[in-house]
This record gives C-alpha cells, structure tokens and sequence, in this order.
C-alpha cells in the first residue's frame, strides 16, 4: 500500500518560514509527480504546489508563487514544501498528494496524513 | 475563471441513497474526480475519471458526469460515509486543478 509520511510544520510567525517534508513508499517515486494541497479551517481544499517526476518542472498556485518552494530528492524519496514569507491566510492543514501522470498531477491518486500550519503572531 | 458549484450539506438515512453534485458549465467535457475526507484520515480518492472506482471503493460508490453536472453517488449509506466529499477536475485553459467547494455528507 502507498504510503506518504508527513512531517515538519507547526507554529510561525507572520513573515517566518517553516519546512514541510514527505517521506514515500511502496511506488515508484521517481515515475510519478507529487504536491501539495491545503485546506484552511472551515474552507475547502485548495492545490498548492506540484513538481515534475524528475523535478525539472515546478508550478504553484498564484497566493504562493515566489514563497513557497517545491522540491524532491528521488534517491531519498522525499518531497520537500519550503514555506517562506508566512502569512495568516497560510495557517492550514497541508497534505502530500502523488499524482498519476509524471510530468503533471491531474488526479490525485494518494494522500498523507496532512499537518498542520498555523501562522500567527 | 470556471465556476463549480456543490451543496455544502447532504443528510440522508442509513440505508437510503446519497446524492451529491458538482456542477459547471458543460462540466460533462472533463473528467471528474471525487475525493473523501473524514476527520482524522488521510483523503481519499473514491472516483475517478467520472466513474471509475480505485482498488479498495465499494461497488456502492459510483459517479457520472453528463452535460452541466457531475454526480457521485453513495447507495445503501453507512455511518462510515459520513464524510466531506469534493470534486476536481483538470482546468485546461488555465492548466491547473481546480476543486469544488465540498459537500459535507450527513448520515442521519
């Protein structure tokens, strides 16, 4: 069974950074693409970041472009969210997502746990 | 920017069937995926691709998707269905996924 395991997050202030990181298993991690995905309390979910297979390619959503870096170590099989800049509005629970495809995430196929950020003064 | 369009709440009774759309302009020409999330699990994917069931979903589970509104349907509901469902799909003019606002499913 697929297995993505959280870890990183928790409390920053406005303006802090903090790390997220992704530990996969049970697939091939260096065949598929992987993101991220929050959901601020009480909202829906919102997509976040993704990055190619090889890593050549990486896209963020418009409220994160230039704050939040996506990386991967396919050797380790781990996926890495840099949160720069923090705002309020980041304070969410953020999910590691695989997707299908190599080069883009269309369809979500697996989940982790999620962990939480919250961004407060 | 497309518009997609859920119910925030559906209840229903053990047993009986849930209904729960995601709706869009001529959202029958994507394909539409179906996630649940339930209060301390990890998502799932319990549709893709319309009506396709990954390993593991009941045969219970299904979904269709024709003209402006996709449905995912849950027959003989179980208390372990009670969950926040939400669809996605593939917005190729923007090229990035874009969800629905989610639809909290209540099992009476």
């Amino acid at each position: 069974e697929v297995e993505l395991v959280q870890s990183g997050g928790g409390l920053a202030q406005p303006g802090g950074t903090l790390r997220l990181s992704c530990a996969a298993s049970n697939f091939d991690f260096s065949d598929s693409a992987m993101g991220w995905v929050r959901q601020a309390p009480g909202k829906g979910l919102e997509w976040v970041s993704a990055i190619s297979a090889r890593g050549r390619a990486t896209f963020h959503a418009v409220s994160v472009e230039g704050r939040f870096t996506i990386s991967r170590d396919n050797s380790k099989s781990t996926l890495s969210l840099e949160m720069n800049r923090l705002r309020v509005e980041d304070t969410a629970m953020y999910y590691c997502v695989r997707g299908e495809l190599s080069t883009v995430i269309k369809v979500f196929l697996s989940w982790g746990q999620g962990t939480l950020v919250t961004v407060s003064s | 920017s497309y518009v997609v369009t859920q119910p925030p709440s559906v209840s229903v009774a053990p047993g009986q069937t849930a209904t729960i759309t995601c709706g869009g302009n001529n959202i029958g020409s994507k394909s539409v995926h179906w996630y649940q999330l339930r209060p301390g699990q990890a998502p799932k994917l319990v549709i893709s691709y319309d009506n396709d069931r990954p390993s593991g979903i009941p045969e219970r589970i299904s979904g269709s998707n024709f003209g402006n509104t996709a449905t995912l349907t849950i027959s003989r509901v179980e208390a372990r269905d009670e969950a926040d469902y939400f669809c996605q799909f593939w917005d190729s003019s923007a090229d990035l996924p874009v969800f629905g606002g989610g639809t909290k499913l209540t099992v009476l």
